[in-house]
């Protein structure tokens, strides 16, 4: 069974622009759940989708969104970037609920000019 | 709202030598507790899961990890260490209603030494 992807693997933008990255889950997960990874603050919740709906979302600006689609591929859409937005941003995947652990992609380096 | 605290940054150990690395949480019931390792420039790979149950957990790569709840503590040991088993490790904790949004320890990086 095919693991986590996501796309692209490294992205370099500039200050003000906007930036999306996709997720794929594993086949059959229905959760997904998107971290950023900095050495400043280690690793954070963004937000989870499950069955196109977010479900949570942790502490972060507007500026974080996301969405899922109906076959659980979900997009992350940050806008007006920062040059704190520079991070590794890592999507997980779940069957959902609380008996069940997530599964890491490699992660997007974003790296923001 | 959970939280993890990982004391140890960094640690380093000879090859061979055994390991434990650290791991308290502040959670108002029953935690689910994971261990995630990282190699540098990848994703987390899930070492071992604690749900309920048996407090020794057996994982992946001859890990285990040991649950007290009178010391709010899943330590991560290994008795024999190789070299690589030099990554950062991650110890979480999930929230009540579901394990999608998880909270995070520091990281320790584990440096293996020859």
């Amino acid at each position: 069974k095919a693991g986590v992807t996501q796309t692209p693997r490294y992205l370099i933008k500039t200050r003000g622009q906007q930036v999306t990255l996709s997720c794929s889950p594993i086949s059959g997960h229905r959760s997904v759940s998107w971290y950023q990874q900095t050495p400043g603050q280690g690793l954070q919740f963004l937000f989870e989708y499950f069955s196109e709906t977010q479900r949570n979302k942790g502490n972060f600006p507007g500026r974080f969104s996301g969405r899922q689609f109906s076959n659980s591929r979900s997009e992350m859409n940050v806008s007006t970037l920062e040059l704190g937005d520079s991070a590794l941003y890592l999507c997980a995947s779940s069957l959902g609920g609380r008996d069940y652990e997530q599964y890491f992609g490699p992660g997007t380096r974003l790296t923001v000019t | 709202a959970q939280s993890v605290t990982q004391p140890d940054i960094h640690i380093t150990v000879s090859e061979g030598a055994s390991l434990e690395l650290r791991c308290n949480y502040s959670y108002g019931a029953t935690p689910y507790l994971f261990w995630y390792v990282q190699s540098p420039g990848q994703g987390l790979q899930l070492l071992l899961k604690y749900f309920s149950g048996d407090t020794l957990v057996q994982g992946i790569k001859g890990f285990e990890a040991e649950f007290k709840r009178s010391q709010s503590s899943f330590n991560l040991r290994k008795p024999s260490v190789h070299w690589s088993d030099a990554a950062e490790y991650f110890c979480a904790v999930g929230a009540m209603y579901n394990n999608n949004d998880m909270r995070f320890g520091a990281g320790t990086r584990l440096t293996v030494k020859p």
